[in-house]
């Protein structure tokens, strides 16, 4: 069974401070990665996705992907009380994609 | 305006009843799923369909059909033999093997 394991949490973290979410994945042969934001009672949305091993960097987000280990991350940097929600990680492989539980991001003013 | 809906957002079930659940997109997209919610849980896949007339089960398609008789729309229909349907539906698109978009969401709730 291909899984895709997050930390549930919460992870609390001060407003301004970097908040690091992690990800890892057991099918070596993934090829795609997505980190999607749900606020509570809505859809997820898509913040980041990347495919090659590094640093992928959009605004105060910077998606990590290192195939080696099967690990994933997104920083958040200078972190604000609307980040608070839950992050998916999606890994996908030719045309199917799965989902981690999430985990909830508390943001502390 | 680009994107997907679904409708309704909210929907009451009575026991031994079927249910559709609507979802159209006009993002030109082959692929659309269907996702189940539930409180604390990841999203589970029910259905997929990658292109018109043709669609595959996923982990937990019991109780559920779907049909793609256009490319635009892909209901979701929950029958009396889904047994635990209160749950939090999603439906997404996407270019085949690319990222997935979701729609709103629909809320079913059996009574």
């Amino acid at each position: 069974q291909k899984e895709v394991e997050q930390n549930s949490g919460p992870l609390s973290v001060p407003e301004g401070a970097i908040a690091s979410l992690n990800c890892t994945y057991s099918d070596r042969g993934s090829q795609s990665f997505f980190w999607y934001r749900q606020y509570s009672g809505k859809s997820p949305e898509l913040i980041m996705f990347i495919y090659s091993n590094g640093d992928k960097e959009d605004g105060r987000f910077t998606a990590q992907l290192n195939k080696a280990s099967q690990y994933v991350s997104l920083l958040i940097r200078d972190s604000q009380p609307s980040d608070s929600a839950t992050y998916l990680c999606a890994v996908g492989r030719d045309d199917k994609i799965i989902f981690g539980k999430g985990t909830r991001l508390h943001i502390l003013p | 305006d680009g994107g997907i809906t679904q409708s309704p957002k909210y929907l009451f079930r009575k026991e031994g009843q079927n249910v559709t659940l609507s979802c159209e997109q006009n993002l030109n997209h082959d692929a659309m799923y269907w996702y189940r919610q539930d409180p604390g849980q990841g999203l589970r896949l029910i259905y997929y369909s990658q292109i018109v007339n043709d669609f595959q089960k996923g982990d937990i398609a019991e109780g559920y059909s779907v049909s793609r008789e256009k490319k635009e729309s892909f209901p979701l229909t929950v029958t009396s033999a889904q047994k635990n349907p209160t749950a939090f539906y999603l439906c997404a698109s996407s270019i085949v093997g690319d990222t997935q978009y979701f729609g709103p969401g629909t809320r079913l709730t059996v009574l």
